[in-house]
């Protein structure tokens, strides 16, 4: 039972273009979200994080927006760099410990 | 991340033998993870724990078993009895709830 999904397995975008990808979950009872970045070999870094009680939280060039009515979530990099190249994951949680994953959207970005 | 260390980075096993992963970290963090990611998934919980001496079952926790018996260490023993066991093994740490976890570089364990 997947209840947070990544329907897009990859992404492509011009460097200096706004990079956009998306999360979607099932469960109302989420209330932290929070994105990995993840490179071949190593683990998952985090990224930003956002509370059920916000709508958006912005970090540099990273903002992750949350939608509760639609269960949904994204998060925006503007500008895109070719060291953002990466995959991309989605968590969330409702018990503060137990974290559930997306599974990963590939973004490419083209120098 | 730094103050994760996850040993070895790969590791191969004859098909019914038990082989341990070894996670150990310096943050001081009081929980401790396992995850573990197959190609076009995301990461699924096996085990974690809120403190020494205590670990409870994720959602795939059958044919893993684990001990907390110190704060810095949380090793995963991967038994015969896991029907699948070829994946990437990621150990985290969290420093309290609502908090990220932080994960090490990951353990691929192949088994021949």
């Amino acid at each position: 039972d997947q209840q947070v999904k990544q329907n897009s397995p990859s992404l492509s975008v011009q460097e200096g273009r706004i990079s956009i990808l998306n999360c979607d979950y099932t469960n109302s009872m989420f209330d932290y979200f929070l994105w990995y970045k993840k490179y071949p070999a190593e683990g998952p870094t985090f990224l930003i994080s956002i509370s059920s009680i916000k709508d958006k939280n912005e970090d540099g060039r990273f903002t992750v927006f949350l939608n509760k009515s639609a269960k949904h979530l994204s998060l925006h990099i503007v500008p895109s760099q070719p060291g953002d190249s990466a995959v991309y994951f989605c968590a969330a949680t409702y018990t503060g410990n137990q974290f559930y994953f997306g599974t990963g959207t590939s973004l490419t970005v083209i120098p | 991340d730094g103050g994760i260390t996850q040993s070895p980075k790969y590791l191969f096993r004859k098909e019914g033998q038990n082989v341990t992963l070894s996670c150990e970290q310096n943050l001081n963090h009081d929980a401790m993870y396992w995850y573990r990611q197959d190609p076009g998934q995301g990461l699924r919980l096996i085990y974690y724990s809120q403190i020494v001496n205590d670990f409870q079952k994720g959602d795939i926790a059958e044919g893993y078993s684990v001990s907390r018996e110190k704060k810095e260490s949380f090793p995963l023993t991967v038994t015969s009895a896991q029907k699948n066991p070829t994946a990437f093994y990621l150990c985290a740490t969290q420093d309290g709830g609502n908090q990220p976890q932080h994960f090490g570089d990951g353990t691929r364990l192949s088994i021949l």
